[in-house]
């Protein structure tokens, strides 16, 4: 089946410090992948989306490059604030029938000053 | 700018109790979405809906029902709750395919004493 492992949380940056977080995926066929964002006490929002082999998605300093020969997304930003304090799931969904998006576990991230 | 709005916002039953959570969206999407998130665990899909008076199965979708008789609200139902219910709970909408963003929103906090 299809399944999204995620690096293990929770991480502590200091502000400024470069930011990387490790996804992995297994999935039959060609998933588009994405990376949601959970705020305290809020749903999640898309930070960002790759839908096809090295494609590179980006939002608010935020990038990701889709590598279908390791079959990875990781999430990556050069210099991070407090503000990027919150959960980010990475997740994968397949196109044409397979309506579900599968989650990983979510790593949270705490920036400190 | 609505977007997705979840009613309650937090909700305290007992086992046995049964309770209907409400999601409504204005954005006209075709797809409606209930996820439960627990502690380690990310994001699982209950039950979803690709359109009006259509529902299916989602990864965990036992002990619940929904349905979406309008295309803009889908509910959420637990008959009899039990305490392994107790959850977060998300909707989220999506315009069309899976590939589209899904729309989140501010979750339900439930608690099954």
């Amino acid at each position: 089946g299809n399944s999204v492992t995620q690096m293990e949380g929770p991480v502590t940056l200091s502000e400024e410090a470069f930011l990387t977080i490790n996804c992995t995926y297994t999935a039959t066929g060609y998933p588009s992948l994405f990376w949601y964002v959970q705020y305290p006490g809020e749903g999640l929002q898309l930070l960002l989306k790759a839908t096809k082999a090295d494609d590179k998605g980006s939002n608010k300093g935020f990038e990701a490059t889709y590598r279908k020969e390791t079959t990875s997304f990781h999430l990556e930003k050069g210099s991070v604030q407090v503000s990027d304090s919150a959960v980010y799931f990475c997740a994968l969904t397949l196109p044409f029938g397979n309506e579900k998006l599968t989650f990983g576990t979510g790593t949270r991230l705490t920036i400190i000053p | 700018n609505a977007g997705v709005t979840q009613t309650p916002k937090f909700r305290v039953l007992k086992t046995g109790q049964s309770m209907t959570l409400l999601c409504a969206q204005d954005m006209n999407h075709e797809y409606m979405y209930w996820y439960r998130q627990d502690p380690g665990m990310g994001l699982r899909l209950i039950h979803y809906s690709v359109g009006e008076g259509t529902t299916a199965k989602g990864e965990v979708p036992d002990g619940y029902n929904v349905s979406r008789l309008k295309k803009q609200n889908f509910l959420l139902g637990l008959e009899s709750a039990a305490p392994s219910q107790t959850s977060v709970y998300f909707c989220a909408s999506s315009k069309d395919s899976s590939n589209q963003p899904q729309h989140f929103g501010d979750g339900t906090r439930l608690s099954i004493l």
